[in-house]
């Protein structure tokens, strides 16, 4: 049964528009999520968390939003642009879980075309 | 680039032999993660050592097995393979810190079980 649920396995932009990549999750004990980007031959890259006790979170032109209450998050990018294409995962760490237990979802192919 | 690092890049087995993959951490981090990763799945946790002791595993029988050595090189050992055992393997390194310390991924090794 999954925990992490990224619904969405594709998802195609317009460079300069806005990406909205979605996650939902079912553990009400994760206290920590994170947003990963993956280029294909390579591993995954940290690109922005956040913490349970927050709602949101922005770094530069990525930010994240947590809605505890619907058990949803979501990463916006804006503007998106070519070098954004890559897949996108969700992950989520269980409050007192060891520290390298991430538990992600399937991803996200995020396409943004010139 | 994360400054972790895998070998082999690429490997191909037969069912029932055993295998060994190996990672090296980024500079200063001390503990080590090791996921797998099935064609179209997100990483799944296999376990977590750190100062040497496994402190952490997921859901993988015993014939997945690790070791961590004392400059905090990895090693991942993995028995009578399966066909299912196909996948690439993710090695991950961070520093327990605080909490919530990022991970940062090496490039991966592509297991080919025939």
């Amino acid at each position: 049964d999954q925990q992490v649920k990224q619904n969405s396995p594709s998802l195609s932009v317009q460079e300069g528009r806005i990406s909205i990549l979605n996650c939902d999750y079912t553990n009400s004990m994760f206290d920590y999520f994170l947003w990963y980007k993956k280029y294909p031959a390579e591993g995954p890259t940290f690109l922005i968390s956040i913490s349970s006790i927050k709602d949101k979170n922005e770094d530069g032109r990525f930010t994240v939003f947590l809605n505890k209450s619907a058990k949803h998050l979501s990463l916006h990018i804006v503007p998106s642009q070519p070098g954004d294409s890559a897949v996108y995962f969700c992950a989520a760490r269980i409050y007192g879980g060891s520290q390298g237990n991430l538990i992600f979802g399937k991803g996200t192919k995020l396409s943004v075309k010139p | 680039e994360t400054g972790v690092t895998q070998s082999p890049t690429h490997l191909i087995k037969t069912r029932g032999q055993q295998v060994t993959l190996r990672c090296s951490s980024q500079s200063g981090h001390n503990t080590v993660s090791w996921y797998q990763q099935a064609l179209g799945q997100g990483p799944q946790f296999i376990f977590q050592y750190y100062r040497e002791e496994e402190n952490g595993r997921g859901n993988f029988p015993p014939r997945f097995s690790g070791l961590q050595f004392p400059n905090y090189s990895s090693e991942l050992n993995v028995n009578a393979l399966e066909l299912d055992d196909s996948a690439l393997y993710l090695c991950a390194s961070s520093l327990i810190a605080g909490t919530n310390e990022k991970l940062f991924f090496g490039s991966g090794t592509q297991l080919s079980v025939l």
